[in-house]
């Protein structure tokens, strides 16, 4: 969707920490998510925010957000080589609250 | 328990050619979804089926329909296919659409139309 916006690539070393970062424009989205696709296969959620929330831990993913600047974030600490994917950041939005995608920033993680 | 299951996972087209690609889910879902992936473009919506009966345009519809045959399977056809066409298209289902429910995907289907 091009209402969502992300960087297309992202090299990490492994062990290292990774921050992807996204930012969207419909104020009125109170769902964000973050998707990963690996190679091959579909879309699989990794993990949510609603909007009143500024930060969301879940292992060692870290999702911070900036709703002023609508700027979502996905921090992956002690990154892995399987962690090589591409990585969505979505809104929903509309009557059917549907899913809007961003272009996927494809992150490779360097051994 | 299969999920979201497309078929074929590759198909090569000529242009004018017509095709359907299929997707069925078994999770007992409300709502399914067609997207088309391409390069630097992420996913866009094309049509989707808030529930049984019904069916919307997406962001993207031109040159596709749609069928929600039961409340499994949900079809996308083209009619008459075009270059501009080539892109791995997804299906995906939601148990409905509420604010947070997740998305299932299937694996995806390659369409090459030459």
């Amino acid at each position: 969707g091009e209402d969502v916006e992300q960087s297309l690539f992202l090299s990490v070393r492994e062990g290292d920490s990774s921050v992807i970062n996204c930012t969207y424009t419909d104020s009125s989205s109170t769902y964000l998510y973050w998707y990963k696709q690996e190679p091959g296969a579909g879309l699989q959620l990794l993990t949510y925010i609603f909007s009143n929330m500024d930060m969301k831990q879940d292992q060692r993913l870290t999702v911070l957000l900036n709703k002023k600047d609508k700027h979502l974030s996905l921090r992956i600490a002690d990154t892995q080589t399987g962690d090589s994917a591409i990585y969505f950041c979505a809104e929903s939005k509309g009557g059917a609250n549907n899913l809007f995608f961003g272009t996927g920033t494809r992150l490779t993680v360097i051994p | 328990n299969a999920g979201v299951t497309q078929t074929p996972k590759f198909q090569v087209l000529k242009t004018g050619q017509s095709m359907t690609l299929q997707c069925a889910q078994d999770m007992n879902h409300n709502s399914m979804y067609w997207y088309r992936q391409d390069p630097g473009m992420g996913l866009r919506l094309i049509y989707y089926s808030a529930s049984e009966g019904t069916t919307d345009k997406g962001e993207v519809p031109n040159g596709y329909n749609v069928s929600r045959l039961n409340k499994r399977e949900f079809s996308l056809r083209l009619e008459s296919a075009a270059p501009s066409q080539t892109s791995v298209y997804f299906c995906a289902s939601r148990t409905g659409t509420g604010l947070n429910t997740e998305a299932f995907f299937g694996q995806g289907t390659r369409l090459t139309v030459v």
